[in-house]
């Protein structure tokens, strides 16, 4: 069974500094997705970026990147210019491309806060 | 369009009842998963449903179970309720059953059971 780690329970910022999330995971797969969500305060889970296994390129949306190293099973979040909008609880998401049902398997969880 | 939808917000339960808690997904959506929210943890999978029929099941005892109806709306049902059974309820949809489909997800039902 795949497992996911977020080993930083909470994280602090500076308003318009940069911040790095970490996520590790566990699998014995070579195909599969990964998947950086966002839960603010009011509970509905947003999609931050996504990564697919087979791209070597690391993803970026705006100020969202991540860097993505397959051998290390390694998944950081890079937030940069931090936003007061950015506080939230971050989860670290995996997805098998091999096994029927679509199931996400979440990290514990990291909490980022942004400071003015 | 409107998002995915969830009813109701809040419920609270005593142990030993049964509650239903309903899902709509995005329009055009077809699959719809349920996820389980602990307080302090991540989300954990329930359920998924695509065109009706189960497609994914978490580990969860049988006292929980799901539907799917035409429209592609959902429930989840969960009958003798345990104080542990106390969490955020999260329904996700997306358009297919494709692994790289991203899930949206909706508000949640906070459940508490007392």
């Amino acid at each position: 069974a795949q497992t996911v780690t977020q080993s930083q329970p909470e994280m602090s910022v500076q308003e318009a500094e940069t911040v790095t999330l970490s996520c590790t995971y566990d699998t014995s797969e070579s195909d599969y997705y990964l998947f950086w969500y966002k839960q603010p305060p009011s509970r509905q889970m947003i999609l931050v970026i996504r990564q697919e296994a087979y791209k070597q390129q690391n993803a970026t949306e705006n100020r969202f990147s991540v860097n993505f190293q397959k051998a290390a099973k390694s998944f950081s979040l890079k937030i940069s210019d931090s936003q007061l909008g950015d506080a939230a609880m971050y989860f670290c998401a995996y997805r098998s491309a091999m096994e029927y049902g679509n199931k996400l398997v979440f990290g514990a969880g990291t909490i980022l806060r942004v400071k003015s | 369009d409107a998002g995915v939808t969830q009813s109701p917000t809040h419920l609270i339960k005593t142990r030993g009842q049964q509650v239903t808690l309903r899902c709509s997904p995005i329009s055009g959506h077809k699959s719809v998963s349920w996820y389980q929210q602990v307080l302090g943890q991540g989300p954990q999978f329930i359920f998924q449903y695509y065109e009706k029929e189960e497609r994914g099941r978490g580990n969860f005892p049988d006292r929980f179970s799901a539907r799917q109806f035409p429209n592609y709306s959902s429930e989840l049902n969960v009958n003798a309720l345990l104080l542990g059974d106390s969490a955020l309820y999260l329904c996700a949809s997306s358009g297919e059953d494709i692994p790289g489909e991203t899930q949206y997800f909706g508000p949640g039902t906070r459940l508490l059971v007392l």
